[in-house]
């Protein structure tokens, strides 16, 4: 079965700082890895996915590693902002099912 | 381009009370999945469907049944409610083929009481 980490369970950053959060998975045999991101009381927004054959996605600020013989994915945000305060959620599988993890708060400070 | 609705946003039921959750997609989406989120637990998958006319058992799928009649629509049933099942609940679909994307509704808040 499936079972996915996130560390650290909540992070708190200055403004402007980069920053990397954790993503452990035990199952290797993975189709993709997807991050996402969720405002309190909202759904979860799609922010990257990697598939299983890539390494690497990027969106702006956005970074993605994949690294599935070790069971590991990052996500790097770079130059923080007091927007990108929020929940972030890793979640990977088979290509019908999704194990999600429990996710990395981040609060961003002015 | 909605996306993925869900019907109710907010709901609170008595125990032993029955209610129907609404999910609606437009982007032709074969597959649609059920997930509830409880603090600290993640979201966890109930049920899910790879086609009209078909569902499967998540992870969670005890005191729920669901059904797909049509592409777009996914119901997910709870016939007597349980304290236990209080919790928000997500809808989500996702392509065929290809990357596989899963993209989320707004969820609803259910509390059981």
């Amino acid at each position: 079965k499936q079972e996915v980490t996130q560390i650290p369970a909540a992070l708190s950053v200055p403004e402007g700082e980069n920053l990397v959060l954790n993503c452990s998975f035990t199952d290797s045999a993975i189709y993709n890895l997807q991050w996402f991101r969720q405002d309190p009381g909202k759904g979860l927004t799609s922010l990257l996915l990697i598939q299983s054959s890539q390494r690497e996605q990027t969106s702006g600020r956005l970074n993605a590693s994949l690294d599935k013989s070790s069971g590991r994915s990052t996500l790097y945000i770079a130059a923080s902002q007091p927007g990108d305060s929020a929940t972030y959620l890793c979640a990977t599988g088979t290509a019908s099912k999704l194990t999600f993890g429990t996710g990395t708060r981040l609060q961003v400070t002015l | 381009n909605a996306g993925v609705t869900q019907t109710p946003k907010f709901r609170v039921l008595k125990t032993g009370q029955s209610m129907t959750l609404l999910c609606a997609q437009d982007m032709n989406h074969e597959y649609m999945y059920w997930y509830r989120q409880d603090p600290g637990m993640g979201l966890r998958l109930i049920h899910y469907s790879v086609g009209e006319g078909t569902t499967a058992k998540g992870e969670v799928p005890d005191g729920y049944n669901v059904s797909r009649l049509k592409k777009q629509n996914f119901l997910l049933g709870l016939e007597s409610a349980a304290p236990s099942q209080t919790s928000v609940y997500f809808c989500a679909s996702s392509p065929l083929a290809g990357t596989y994307e899963q993209y989320f509704g707004p969820g609803t808040r259910l509390t059981v009481t």
